[in-house]
């Protein structure tokens, strides 16, 4: 069965550091990974999708993930945080035995300080 | 376009009430699916439907049923509510082939008292 787990329930940064948030995924096919983004009171928000044509996704608001099957990492950076990254952050897996649903991450919660 | 739109967007209700909650997807969409918010559970998925079908459930009690009509927009009912069931509920939509991107709607956010 597909599952993600996303290392930190937090992460602070200063704005212009560099933004890391971690996921590890747990597949019995090939996944498909996403990064989405939640902003307070809002639903969800796709930042970017891997769908195994490229490692190096890039997404939105300048993020990017790298997928790298040796590590069953997909881990989300973005060079140089800014205030208005501060959100809650889910990594998912799809889960392929059927349909589509996603399978989230508990989330990492991002503050980014002035 | 059109995003996805919910309604409504904060519920009150009190334990043993049911409450309906709808979704309308982006024009064109013909998956829809819900998922449930909570601090403690997090992002749990509830059920798709796909073309007034429901296509894949997750692992809700009976008490969480859903439908979809002929135009894709969705209703989900949850019957004699409980205190656990006050959560945020998100609805998605895509056009319901394989690996299509899911877009969230704003949720709706019900409080059971």
């Amino acid at each position: 069965a597909q599952s993600v787990t996303q290392l930190g329930s937090h992460v602070s940064v200063s704005e212009g550091a560099l933004v890391l948030l971690r996921c590890n995924y747990s597949s019995s096919v090939p996944p498909y990974l996403f990064w989405y983004v939640q902003y307070p009171n809002q639903g969800l928000q796709l930042l970017l999708k891997y769908t195994s044509a490229a490692t190096l996704v890039k997404g939105i608001n300048g993020f990017e993930a790298e997928f790298k099957k040796s590590e069953t990492s997909f881990h989300l950076t973005k060079p140089s945080a800014h205030m208005s990254d501060a959100a809650e952050y889910f990594c998912a897996v799809s889960d392929r035995t059927g349909t589509d649903k996603l399978i989230f991450g508990t989330g990492t919660r991002l503050q980014v300080f002035p | 376009k059109a995003g996805v739109t919910q309604t409504p967007r904060y519920l009150i209700k009190t334990r043993g009430q049911q409450v309906t909650l709808s979704c309308s997807p982006i024009s064109g969409h013909r998956s829809v699916s819900w998922y449930q918010q909570t601090p403690g559970q997090g992002l749990q998925f509830l059920f798709e439907y796909f073309s007034e079908t429901q296509r894949n459930k997750g692992n809700f009690p009976g008490r969480f049923s859903g439908r979809q009509f002929s135009n894709s927009r969705s209703e989900m009912n949850v019957s004699t509510l409980e205190l656990g069931d006050s959560a945020l509920y998100l609805c998605a939509s895509s056009w319901g082939t394989r690996l299509e991107t899911q877009y969230f709607g704003p949720g709706t956010r019900l409080l059971v008292l």
